[in-house]
């Protein structure tokens, strides 16, 4: 597609239930992120994906949180057993390989309220 | 791991020059970005510097003085459309090993008549 594309746009779950976020970035973009952002918060690091290497994981809070990334291209970040604190934007993002090619680009986000 | 900066809210006049200014705290620095955010949507790229300088993309400027760990955003002939949140992120190698840009908290610019 021509940008990324998240999926959900907009989720509501009970507390105790597990989501699935999903995430497809650009054709040919090796590098992809995934960020949460809370109500008028900084963008958070969760997690990272380079090619065939293994993620960067040192940003996910906690072990209810796991990504995955299969083929090189599409991802999806799984929440297991929501808590209400969790309710926030996820915001996915691509790029060319660092060194590459500079620019992130970001999909419009997956809104997850937890109640 | 860095310890980013920025100015939480910042207010100018529509035809103004506004400078929104980021300082960072960094180990293997690799670059630092600028991002556009309008409320509700997702971050738009703005600029990235990684050598000393300035760097001009029409309205917009950049900054960068790595030894001062500095950088600013410059917007002329501000327009009301400009009312956004300003995200500085630096790029250096995290605690799992990578290059993955850390974002500041954003500053909020309000642009007025």
């Amino acid at each position: 597609g021509a940008g990324v594309s998240q999926s959900p746009s907009n989720k509501v779950t009970e507390k105790g239930k597990d989501v699935e976020l999903r995430c497809d970035p650009i054709s040919g973009h090796t590098a992809l992120y995934w960020y949460r952002q809370s109500l008028g918060q900084g963008l958070e690091f969760l997690i990272y994906f380079q090619g065939n290497s293994a993620p960067d994981k040192s940003g996910l809070p906690s072990d209810r949180f796991s990504a995955e990334r299969t083929g090189g291209s599409v991802s999806t970040l799984t929440i297991q057993r929501t808590q209400q604190e969790d309710s926030a934007v996820y915001l996915c993002a691509s790029s060319l390989a660092p060194g590459a090619g500079n620019t992130i680009y970001f999909g419009e986000g997956s809104w997850l309220t937890v109640v | 791991g860095q310890n980013i900066d920025q100015p939480t809210e910042m207010t100018a006049t529509e035809g103004a020059i506004v400078q929104i200014n980021c300082t960072y705290q960094t180990s293997g620095f690799n670059g630092l970005f600028w991002y556009q955010q309008h409320a509700g949507e997702a971050p738009t790229f703005l600029s990235y510097n990684v050598l000393d300088g300035l760097e001009e993309k029409g309205r917009f400027s950049s900054f960068l003085s790595r030894s001062k760990g500095y950088s600013y955003l410059l917007l002329k002939e501000l327009q009301m459309k400009d009312s956004a949140s300003y995200l500085c992120a630096v790029r250096d190698r995290g605690t799992g090993g990578s290059y993955i840009p850390t974002f500041g908290r954003g500053t909020s610019l309000i642009v007025h008549p």
